[in-house]
């Protein structure tokens, strides 16, 4: 079974706009942590935001936040006042809470295109 | 400033060739990890190792091994390479906590 699951294959934003993308995840674990990478057409991924899973409030940083709602298990991630320079491909990515398992299962991807 | 080095950005092989990609990061990190992409499959975890001369099988492990000799290096080693390999490979590291995976530019190889 999938572990995470982003729906959107494609979006497009306009410029100075919110865009959210969508991530749920599947798990059993109590502990565990959500995280967001973009991936440039340059194709280095550059990590963006990360909530843990006891972390009560959702994590911001920057133009990205992460609403982050267990009881659905969802971590979608908002980018506010977007800019051509975020058109990029998102993914979102779970560790689970085994110990000394530090490995992450990735989503499929969502790319945005931000039009001017 | 966090760096993981992968040895090449593209590689063209041949069928049957054996393989190596090599990855080095300088952050001390203990875990390191390699990942192949494939459109529409994001990243698929191949194998992983927590420690010198330890590995893990990820997801997909078949047609690979690896091998970690040093902290610091990470090799991923196609036995016997095939065109289904062909694909865009990437190195990472982490510490032992919940720090986020630091990646390599990647490695796109084409197995002709």
């Amino acid at each position: 079974a999938q572990k995470i699951t982003q729906t959107q294959p494609g979006m497009f934003v306009q410029e100075k706009e919110a865009v959210t993308l969508d991530c749920t995840y599947d798990t059993s674990d109590q502990s565990y942590g959500l995280f967001w990478y973009k991936q440039p057409s340059s194709g280095e991924m550059i990590f963006l935001i990360y909530q843990g899973s006891y972390d009560e409030q959702n994590a911001t940083e920057g133009r990205y936040s992460l609403n982050f709602q267990k009881a659905r298990k969802s971590a979608n991630l908002v980018i506010s006042a977007s800019q051509l320079g975020d058109s990029a491909m998102y993914f979102c990515a779970m560790r689970e809470g085994h110990v000394n398992d530090y490995k992450l299962s990735f989503g499929a991807g969502t790319t945005v295109t931000v039009r001017a | 400033d966090v760096k993981v080095t992968q040895s090449s950005r593209y590689l063209v092989k041949r069928t049957g060739e054996k393989v190596f990609l090599e990855c080095v990061q300088d952050m001390d990190h203990e875990n390191m990890f390699w990942y192949r992409q494939d459109p529409g499959l994001g990243l698929r975890l191949i194998y992983f190792s927590y420690d010198v001369k330890m590995k893990e099988k990820g997801d997909i492990p078949e047609g690979y091994s690896v091998s970690r000799e040093k902290k610091e290096r990470f090799s991923l080693i196609l036995e016997s390479a095939s065109t289904n390999q062909t694909s865009m490979y990437l190195c990472a590291s982490s510490p032992f906590s919940n720090q986020p995976q630091h990646f390599g530019d990647g490695t796109r190889l084409s197995i002709l």
